[in-house]
């Protein structure tokens, strides 16, 4: 079973929406991952996260990491057809990276 | 292209033959690990490599599966006498020292 807990699943939206992505961990992270796949396909690296209340963006994607360093968030805004595809997160949980483990994924698709 | 290298892209086998797949690392990243995905889930980890040592084996990985990493320089993982059940993506990731993990684009199994 995967320790990172990811919501919704899955989500449809319409080209232009915003849309917000939720990881969540009944432990500490050491640090905090985001990650885009295409089906089929290797991960493509969004960003890293490693300090309490830390925040992130690039281009229409922000990434947060809350104080106690057990939830983030991934939010885009204005979607495109582009964003499309499954959003996963993943955590160092050890704070050695020696075991990287992630999220089963948000399937993500935009309607234009 | 100085990414992170799967061979092969794909691979059929009938069941109980035994398959062997290679991960070419980015060079200077001193970290391997491989990672085995299903539809519909996140990528689960099997094994983690620092340079020549494998440090960490997840209780996914049976004895049928083994992985080397000679010389800290590429990784192989082998299963034996396959299953229809080890059919998955196999994902290859390596990493420098606080990077993030460099993910190849995956070996696909399927197993008749």
């Amino acid at each position: 079973s995967q320790e990172l807990e990811q919501s919704p699943q899955s989500l449809i939206v319409q080209e232009g929406k915003n849309l917000t992505i939720n990881c969540t961990s009944s432990k500490t992270l050491y640090g905090l991952y985001w990650y885009k796949q295409k089906y089929g396909e290797g991960l493509i690296f969004l960003m890293m996260l490693q300090k309490g209340g830390e925040e992130k963006s690039h281009e229409k994607i922000t990434a947060k990491l809350d104080e106690k360093k057990q939830q983030s968030s991934l939010h885009i805004t204005a979607s495109q057809p582009s964003h499309a595809g499954i959003y996963l997160c993943g955590a160092d949980k050890s704070g050695s990276a020696r075991q990287l483990t992630f999220g089963s994924g948000t399937q993500l698709t935009v309607l234009p | 292209d100085t990414g992170v290298s799967q061979n092969p892209r794909h691979k059929i086998t009938k069941r109980g033959q035994n398959v062997t797949f290679r991960c070419d690392p980015i060079s200077e990243h001193n970290r391997l690990y491989w990672y085995r995905q299903t539809l519909g889930q996140g990528p689960e980890f099997l094994t983690y490599f620092q340079n020549e040592a494998q440090l960490e084996k997840s209780r996914l990985l049976s004895d049928r599966f083994s992985a080397e990493r000679p010389k800290g320089s590429f990784s192989t993982l082998e299963i034996q006498r396959t299953e229809q059940g080890d059919s998955a993506m196999y994902l290859c990731a390596s990493l420098s020292w606080n990077t993030e993990a460099f993910f190849g684009q995956g070996t696909r199994l399927t197993v008749v």
